[in-house]
């Protein structure tokens, strides 16, 4: 079955400062790929997600970009936070079920 | 519009207690519905998937049952460990390969000792 590694577990970055998160994949080849976005509360956002290398599909307009250069690899960016990036970001991936990772708490200060 | 409706959106049960979840969804050719359970900070962990109407799965004091228009998640005598937010989710119809999740918003489950 596959795990989902996910890092950092905490970040806390300024306004307008970079932003790179790593999602990587164990025990399993080729997966869907998945970034979702869970602000206060309790609902889950689809960002962005990916069904093979170099190929992003966007969900919603934002200050994010994401990239997949790697089968098992899924990186979450952005040139400049923003105070509304702030949030709970989880990786996912689809074998033969969906699995998430343990999540990245972002604070833009 | 391919929807996903949880309610109640917190629920508190004195531990022992037995009581439902639900899940509503508007989605039209359904190709699964997932029940998860999430701990504050962390990922959400899965714990069943239902196909078709009639189908229940068990798993310790939860067991999920799927109609055609909605989930309910049944908790019997439950623990305080059982405390959590449940969260349900089905794939979009329209998503083909991509099959990404729509979630419902989930319940925040408190059980007190």
């Amino acid at each position: 079955s596959q795990t989902i590694h996910q890092w950092p577990a905490t970040l806390v970055q300024p306004v307008g400062s970079p932003l790179s998160l790593e999602c990587t994949v164990e025990g399993t080849s080729n997966p869907n790929l998945y970034w979702y976005r869970q602000a206060a509360g309790r609902g889950l956002q689809l960002l962005f997600y990916s069904v093979g290398i170099g190929q992003i599909s966007s969900e919603v307009p934002q200050n994010l970009s994401a990239s997949r250069p790697q089968d098992r690899q899924f990186i979450l960016s952005s040139k400049k936070l923003l105070l509304s990036d702030s949030g709970f970001y989880l990786c996912a991936g689809l074998d033969s079920g969906y699995t998430f990772g343990s999540g990245t708490r972002l604070t833009v200060v | 519009e391919d929807q996903v409706t949880q309610s109640p959106e917190a629920l508190r049960l004195q531990e022992g207690e037995s009581s439902s979840l639900n899940c509503s969804y508007t989605v039209s050719g359904l190709r699964g519905l997932f029940w998860y359970r999430q701990d504050p900070g962390k990922g959400p962990e899965f714990l069943f998937t239902l196909y078709s109407a009639g189908e229940e799965k068990e798993k310790e004091r939860l067991k999920a049952t799927l109609t055609k228009k909605e989930s309910f998640l049944h908790i019997t005598a439950p623990k305080p460990e059982d405390s959590a937010t449940y969260l349900c989710a089905v794939p979009l119809p329209s998503s083909g390969s991509a099959r990404q999740l729509t979630f419902g918003s989930g319940t925040q489950l408190t059980v007190l000792p």
